[in-house]
């Protein structure tokens, strides 16, 4: 089973800066990598898929870089609908794995 | 636009089962392998099963294997979750999500239900 490690568990950010969440794998997963959103009370929100494909109807801000065991995802002006939990998976073999979320709050 | 809609939760004994269920609407159910997501309170996502979209291949986490049975039926656009010799560790909010395609799972799950909370507890 491939093991996703995200960092930091906690990103506190100002409305309007940058924000960077790391993912990385315990082996290659290639691109097959996802991140989603989950805000309290609600189901997961796929945003991208293949490492950097955003989500059809997702703002620019939201970017994904990355390839085998380093990936990276960045919102570059946080919104307040932005504040969130932030997961990546990883779906090159079965099972797909989550990493542990990054949660992204209100500096 | 698409829908999922899970049904089934409760609270379960430790040893009881419980069935789930997902209806689904607004997409060619058969065309798109399905899964199940868990969530236990406060945690993280864990996949515990996926099905073909034809229902003739499924997986299922090692967690889950041997006690929990995923099934379909295309008739009616509708995926299930046996769960039986209930633990509790199973206790979270199960989510039945659509793959983004079939074929040779797993993909990433473009729509997610709202979730069904299972708690298992003497």
């Amino acid at each position: 089973e491939t093991v996703m490690t995200q960092s930091p568990a906690t990103l506190s950010v100002s409305p309007g800066e940058r924000a960077t969440l790391s993912c990385r794998a315990s082996q290659s997963v290639g691109s097959n990598l996802a991140w989603y959103q989950q805000k309290p009370g609600q189901a997961p929100r796929l945003l991208i898929s293949g490492a950097s494909t955003r989500a059809t109807g997702l703002p620019a801000r939201f970017s994904g870089s990355g390839s085998g065991t380093e990936f990276t995802l960045t919102i570059s002006s946080l919104q307040s609908e932005d504040f969130a939990v932030y997961y990546c998976q990883q779906y090159n073999n079965w099972p797909a794995t989550f990493g542990q979320g990054t949660k992204v709050d209100i500096k | 636009e698409v829908q999922l809609l899970e049904s089934g939760g409760g609270l379960v004994q430790p040893g009881g089962s419980l069935r789930l269920s997902c209806a689904a609407s607004e997409f060619t159910f058969s065309s798109y392998a399905m899964t199940w997501v868990r969530q236990a309170p406060g945690k993280g996502l864990e996949c515990v099963s996926t099905i073909s979209g034809s229902g003739g291949t499924t997986y299922y986490a090692d967690s889950v294997r041997g006690r929990f049975t995923i099934s379909r039926d295309n008739s009616k656009n509708t995926l299930f979750l046996q769960m039986n010799s209930l633990r509790a560790e199973d206790t979270a909010v199960y989510y039945c999500a659509k793959d983004r395609r079939d074929g040779n799972p797993p993909y990433p799950y473009d729509y997610w239900g709202q979730g069904a909370l299972v708690s298992v507890s003497s």
